[in-house]
């Protein structure tokens, strides 16, 4: 069975400043997808970025980008120029493609979460 | 509609009731998903629905919860006589299809089991 670990349970940033989150992950599959979700104190998860396994470039949007090392099996995240609106969970989620096979395929497993605080 | 609705967004009940937990999901998404998240915790997977049929129910916590899917829209999640530890947030997503496309999630049902 996949696993995703993020052993930070806490991480702080001063605004204007950068930040890593950790992932790492466990799995026998050599296509798959990684995802960084973000949670705000309104519950509601939205997908800051993604990347597919096969892609050997680092995914970026805006001022998110990962760190992929495939061989590591490690995936983290940086947030650059940290805003107050960046606080909030992080969620590391791991996803086999659909037609590898199996129903548990496709299925999105997710890490722990490392809750984020940025100080202004 | 525009994004996923869930309701209600919090549900107080003793221990012993039941609860309905119902989600909407994005108008055109064949896939629906419930998870459940205990406080401090990660999401634990429950169960998916491709249209209308749940190929894996196997991570349901027990006999007490159930789900379903009718019209391959809105899905409703059951908990029968409720314990303590069912408290938590249950949270459901849906996507164009199963393991395609980005999940959309709401903003989740925050149940307290007292």
């Amino acid at each position: 069975a996949q696993t995703v670990t993020q052993s930070q349970p806490e991480m702080s940033v001063q605004e204007a400043e950068t930040v890593t989150l950790s992932c790492t992950y466990d799995t026998s599959e050599s296509d798959y997808y990684l995802f960084w979700y973000k949670q705000p104190p309104s519950r509601q998860m939205i997908l800051v970025i993604r990347q597919e396994a096969y892609k050997q470039q680092n995914a970026t949007e805006n001022r998110f980008s990962v760190n992929f090392q495939k061989a590591a099996k490690s995936f983290s995240l940086k947030i650059s120029d940290s805003q107050l609106g960046d606080a909030a969970m992080y969620f590391c989620a791991y996803r086999t493609p659909s037609l590898a096979g199996g129903t548990s395929y496709g299925k999105l497993t997710f890490g722990q979460g490392t809750i984020l605080t940025v100080h202004p | 509609g525009a994004g996923v609705s869930q309701s209600p967004s919090n549900k107080v009940t003793e221990k012993g009731k039941d609860v309905e937990l119902r989600c909407d999901p994005i108008s055109g998404h064949t896939a629906l998903y419930w998870y459940r998240q205990s406080l401090g915790q990660g999401l634990e997977f429950l169960i998916y629905f491709q249209g209308n049929s749940a190929p894996d129910k196997s991570g349901l916590p027990s006999d007490r919860f159930s789900a379903e899917r009718t019209g391959g829209s809105v899905s409703t999640l059951t908990i029968q006589r409720t314990q303590q530890e069912d408290s938590a947030v249950y949270l459901c997503a849906s996507s164009l299809a199963w393991g395609v496309g980005e999940l959309f999630f709401g903003e989740g049902s925050r149940l307290t089991v007292l």
